[in-house]
């Protein structure tokens, strides 16, 4: 089935450093959702982007989608520390017959104050 | 509040025993789903539901039952849990917008032990 690559695993950085994480796939995604889970929590919507090349920002945070619709990214300005945790990106459905969803396996971002 | 509620957040049991997490949403969402979290694995799909009588497996669904009889109540059973079933379970829920399904919102987890 569909595999959803996301990298790096890990990253760690000192605050106020900039951090990207991507989603890569073989094929093509319909539309791409971003999460971020906290240590301990569950995770939370951030955004989804539906469109070739589209760019969303929210704050410090500015999501792509690449012109192929096969590759995303989230990049932070300035991490901060409460900017941690595990962020995820996910390959849904456009259409709807089915509500079938992949997850990438996630990059953990720690940040050192 | 709107929000997506799940028990119990921990359980353990044995093998064999038989065992329901319930998972309970208000926003009147017509599209639930079951996750499973497993170290270096992330987040697969168990199974998802898009309306009442409606459900469908995902990603790993052996082991696993659901059913949806009311639109609020999306439970995840296990008729004999195996150590393997192990895990962080998550229940979402989410609405159909004009581009596809929009905001997921995701319960608190149930974590699971299965000796």
């Amino acid at each position: 089935g569909q595999q959803v690559m996301q990298i790096p695993q890990y990253q760690h950085v000192q605050e106020g450093e900039d951090f990207t994480t991507y989603c890569n796939s073989s094929t093509t995604l319909s539309n791409i959702q971003w999460y971020k889970q906290r240590p301990g929590g569950h995770p939370v919507f951030l955004i989804q982007l539906v469109k070739s090349g589209e760019v969303k920002k929210q704050k410090r945070l500015t999501f792509q989608f690449g012109e192929a619709k096969k590759n995303s990214s989230l990049h932070i300005t300035a991490t901060q520390t409460t900017d941690v945790g595990t962020y995820f990106c996910a390959d849904t459905p456009s259409g709807g017959s089915n509500y079938k969803l992949t997850f990438g396996k996630g990059t953990l971002l720690t940040v050192n104050p | 509040e709107a929000q997506v509620t799940q028990n119990p957040r921990y359980l353990i049991t044995v093998t064999g025993k038989k065992l329901t997490v319930t998972c309970s949403q208000n926003m009147n969402h017509e599209y639930m789903s079951w996750y499973r979290q497993d170290p270096g694995l992330g987040l697969r799909q168990i199974y998802y539901s898009m309306n009442v009588e409606v459900t469908d497996k995902g990603d790993v669904p052996e082991g696993y039952k659901v059913s949806r009889k009311e639109k609020r109540n999306f439970p995840l059973i296990l008729e004999s849990p195996s150590p393997n079933q192990t895990s962080l379970y998550f229940c979402a829920s989410s609405h159909r917008g004009g581009t596809g399904w929009v905001t997921q919102y995701f319960g608190p987890g149930t974590r699971l032990l299965v000796l």
